[in-house]
């Protein structure tokens, strides 16, 4: 089955306390992201990768870091994390830029 | 600046209802124009994706409208079914390399039994 899969799902952890959030898909797509969704503010993007070893900043990147050394994984790495960053994140890969995105089943974060 | 604009916030109706969900971006220079479903807990399903060249696409008892020069898309369900109870988003990308989704607030949907 085609899919994005991201874990943990949920996650509570203390500010400062570096962690990472996988994200992995197995269509062998090029094209990969990471949006977090935020009450009144929607989804936003955060990084995105066009492919291993090429990654860029979205609209809001401060705080967080990825990397993208194979194709099919695309990590999303909290170094310290704040409060501010308590958010549901998403991870989505299209075949290409402009393609049909799919997203994962998103992981709730939870920093205090 | 591109910015998306979903309108109802929320809406009600009762099974067996056809809709319409609105959907709005100002720079009409957008390469797609995609729909998805967000369920609680269950993260974002692709609906339907309108390409730019494109006027609508149609699944199921879904038919999707785009048209740019207006800067508007439709998303028409028929025969609705509480099934088909979420929350609906629009996302629009512009036509430049490394661009992101730019996503409307959503139309959260009830039908009723």
């Amino acid at each position: 089955e085609a899919q994005v899969t991201q874990n943990p799902r949920y996650l509570i952890t203390v500010t400062g306390k570096k962690l990472t959030v996988t994200c992995s898909q197995n269509m062998n797509h090029e094209y990969m992201s990471w949006y977090r969704q935020d009450p009144g503010l929607g989804l936003r993007q955060i990084y995105y990768s066009m492919n291993v070893e090429v990654t860029d900043k979205g609209d809001v990147p401060e705080g967080y870091k990825v990397s993208r050394k194979e194709k099919r994984n695309f990590p999303l790495i909290l170094e310290s994390p704040s409060p501010n960053q308590t958010s549901l994140y998403f991870c989505a890969s299209s075949s290409q830029m402009n393609t049909e995105a799919f997203f994962g089943q998103g992981t709730r974060l939870t920093v205090v | 600046k591109q910015e998306v604009t979903q309108i109802p916030a929320a809406l009600s109706v009762p099974e067996g209802e056809n809709l319409v969900l609105n959907c709005s971006f100002t720079d009409s220079a957008i390469y797609n124009l995609q729909w998805f479903r967000q369920d609680p807990g269950k993260g974002l399903t692709s609906l339907l994706l309108i390409q730019s060249s494109q006027r609508e696409q149609t699944s199921g008892r879904l038919n999707a409208s785009l048209d740019k020069s207006s800067g508007r898309s439709t998303l028409y369900i028929a025969a609705s079914q509480p099934g088909d109870s979420a929350t609906y988003l629009c996302a629009a990308q512009l036509n430049q390399a490394g661009t992101a989704l730019i996503f409307g607030k959503g139309t959260t949907l009830s039908v009723s039994s």
